[in-house]
């Protein structure tokens, strides 16, 4: 079945690099996501990948996309307490339409 | 625009009651669904619609109802809650699939709902 899996937490120092891991499952997922949740807030699509591309970067983050181990990055360089936040991975259900399937999260902490 | 829209923020249930969350969106999105997020499990999808009169569960729909009689407007009904609704609900909107005006397939979530059943 579908699943995405997720570590829960991750503490970096600021300015240091951040990496949040992710691995799903459906191979023939055509759309895979970064989502940001800010503390009481909804979630905001950070950046995202076709399944065609191996790498793509925007300013800070980098997506890096391996699709023979099934596993999707999220790098944030020069990580700031602003990025504290939970980040969601999610692939697009290969079924069809618009239907997401999310990983649990991984909450970034950035600390001085 | 607004966007996606959730009433109400915030709300107390006793268990049995029923309620219903609204959700309103004004971007003219044909998908519709409900997300329910839990500590340690992220998002669970409850129900989705790809149109007007279209409705389809998700992973865990027991428990809800939902109906679709406008684009806009997708309601999410708790007919008699329990505690294990506890939780906080967003719902989020999308073009269909192949997208219509954007090729990113971006969900656009509303700020949640949090229900509380006692």
């Amino acid at each position: 079945g579908e699943d995405v899996e997720q570590s829960l937490f991750l503490s970096v120092r600021e300015g240091d690099s951040s990496v949040i891991n992710c691995t799903y499952t459906d191979s023939s997922s055509t759309y895979l996501y970064w989502y940001k949740q800010e503390p009481g807030a909804g979630l905001q699509l950070l950046t995202y990948i076709f399944s065609n591309m191996d790498m793509k970067q925007d300013q800070r983050l980098t997506v890096l996309l391996n699709k023979k181990d099934k596993h999707l990055s999220l790098r944030i360089a020069d990580t700031q307490t602003g990025d504290s936040a939970i980040y969601f991975c999610a692939e697009r259900f290969s079924g069809g339409y618009n239907k997401l399937i999310f990983g649990a999260g991984t909450r970034l902490a950035v600390h001085p | 625009n607004a966007g996606v829209t959730q009433t109400p923020k915030f709300q107390v249930l006793k268990t049995g009651q029923s309620m219903t969350l609204l959700c309103a969106q004004d971007m003219n999105h044909e998908y519709m669904s409900w997300y329910r997020q839990d500590p340690g499990m992220g998002l669970r999808l409850i129900h989705y619609s790809v149109g007007a009169g279209i409705t389809d569960q998700g992973e865990v729909p027991n428990g809800y109802n939902v109906s679709r009689s406008t684009t806009e407007d997708f309601p999410l009904r708790l007919l008699s809650a329990a505690p294990s609704q506890t939780s906080v609900y967003f719902c989020a909107s999308s073009y269909s699939f192949p997208d219509r005006g954007s090729n990113t397939g971006e969900l656009f979530f509303g700020e949640g709902s949090r229900l509380t059943v006692l």
